[in-house]
């Protein structure tokens, strides 16, 4: 089943401790991204990836680091959470369009649920 | 810049009427838009999409929206709308004409349907 990804589906820690957001997706899609989604913000996004070593920053990432090691695997990291990053967070990836910006549906995995204290 | 609007928090419609959720974006060049519905405790799901062509868009589960350039809206709707529609719209834009790849989401329009 084509599918992403994310592991935990919730989590809850404490300011300072270093955590990482599995996002995996098996349906070889070039661009992966991550989003926030915030009651009355929406969702935006974190930082996007265009293919393996690619990355770039969106609307909001202070705070957060991403990889792009392989082409299936894009985890969000946070060196240093901060009780601000408590969000429900979104791992999406499509398929990369001709000419480099993407105009293909993205899939969207379940969710990640973090709170921090 | 690029931004979205969805100017309505909360739609409520009767079952079997028709429905409409709006949207209106500002993007620097041609957009391409989205719309994404997302059920409770789901991610989101890809409903439609505008790139080129005609400006009335057909997706997944009797809904459609019509592109208006002259207004700058997307706005979603659907002839007869059923209890099950009832759930969370973004609408989302991207500029086609390069730049920065980022995808830029409304803050989202609850659609109750009552039956």
């Amino acid at each position: 089943e084509a599918q992403v990804t994310q592991n935990p589906r919730y989590l809850i820690t404490v300011t300072g401790k270093k955590l990482t957001v599995t996002c995996s997706q098996n349906m070889n899609h070039e661009y992966m991204s991550w989003y926030r989604q915030d009651p009355g913000l929406g969702l935006r996004q974190i930082y996007y990836s265009m293919n393996v070593e690619v990355t770039d920053k969106g609307d909001v990432p202070e705070g957060y680091k991403v990889s792009r090691k392989e082409k299936r695997n894009f985890p969000l990291i946070l060196e240093s959470p901060s009780p601000n990053q408590t969000s429900l967070y979104f791992c999406a990836s499509s398929l990369r369009s001709a000419g480099g910006i993407s105009y293909n549906e993205q899939f969207f995995g379940p969710g990640t649920r973090l709170t921090v204290l | 810049a690029q931004s979205v609007a969805q100017p309505e928090d909360q739609v409520n419609v009767a079952e079997g009427n028709p429905l409409t959720v709006k949207c209106t974006y500002s993007v620097s060049g041609n957009p391409y838009l989205f719309w994404y519905v997302q059920y409770p405790n789901r991610g989101l799901q890809f409903l439609l999409k505008y790139i080129t062509g005609d400006n009335l868009v057909k997706g997944s589960y009797g809904f459609e929206a019509e592109f208006n350039k002259s207004q700058t809206s997307f706005h979603l709707k659907k002839p007869s709308a059923l209890v099950s529609d009832s759930a969370l719209y973004f609408c989302a834009v991207r500029s086609s004409t390069g730049g920065a790849n980022n995808l830029f989401f409304g803050t989202g329009t609850r659609l109750t349907v009552i039956p």
